[in-house]
């Protein structure tokens, strides 16, 4: 079955470094998300990305946060200047249309310390 | 705002028993699906259930979108069920995107 694969699976971080978290998501899919879980909460929203654009962002997607599809099997999420806060699984997903099931990766671990 | 409700918030069992999760969402939805999160923190797919019953091994879902509720039922239980049981569910419209419950956490024990 199709994977969604995100790298790295595990990364400590000093707090005002930048971030890349990679994913390469399912090869015939054609929306792109990055989901949040702080530590014992629930999955939240952060960005879509369709159509080498953001489609749609929550409100934790600040100015610290950006999206970018470089080639045609990687999606990023850079975090600018990490806060502690920051600390969560983030976790990477695609879908082939509108109507489909998601698929998401086995997330990054991020630290900030 | 749109709500995805999750009950009940934990469950103990022993290993051999069934149990029954239940999600309720606010609107109609266009996509549901039921995940399990692992220990290792890992979001397993279990179904893609927008409406009508699946079932998989000991587990399966029942969606009804009229009435805005699904259900995960497990039999059998075994301790490698334990975790986070999450359903999602995406709205339609202009958003994609998929709002997730606050989850069920299931401890199994032998």
């Amino acid at each position: 079955e199709p994977e969604v694969t995100q790298t790295p699976s595990h990364q400590v971080t000093q707090m005002g470094q930048e971030v890349i978290l990679r994913c390469v998501p399912i090869s015939n899919h054609l929306y792109f998300y990055w989901y949040r879980q702080i530590l014992g909460q629930k999955v939240e929203f952060l960005v879509s990305f369709y159509n080498n654009e953001i489609s749609e962002k929550s409100e934790i997607f600040d100015d610290q946060f950006s999206v970018e599809r470089p080639d045609g099997s990687n999606f990023t999420l850079k975090i600018r200047s990490t806060k502690l806060e920051d600390s969560a699984m983030y976790f990477c997903a695609s879908t082939g249309d509108t109507a489909g099931g998601y698929t998401f990766g086995s997330g990054t671990r991020l630290t900030v310390v | 705002g749109i709500q995805v409700e999750q009950s009940p918030p934990d469950l103990i069992l022993q290993e051999g028993a069934n149990s029954t999760l239940r999600c309720n969402f606010s609107d109609s939805v266009n996509n549901l699906q039921w995940f399990h999160q692992n220990p290792w923190g890992q979001l397993i797919n279990l179904f893609y259930i927008p409406s009508g019953t699946k079932q998989n091994g000991r587990l399966s879902a029942t969606t009804v979108a009229t009435e805005r509720y699904s259900l995960l039922y497990i039999s059998s239980s075994q301790t490698t069920d334990s975790g986070v049981y999450f359903c999602a569910a995406r709205y339609g419209g202009a958003t994609n995107k998929l709002i997730f419950g606050t989850g069920t956490l299931l401890a199994v024990q032998p």
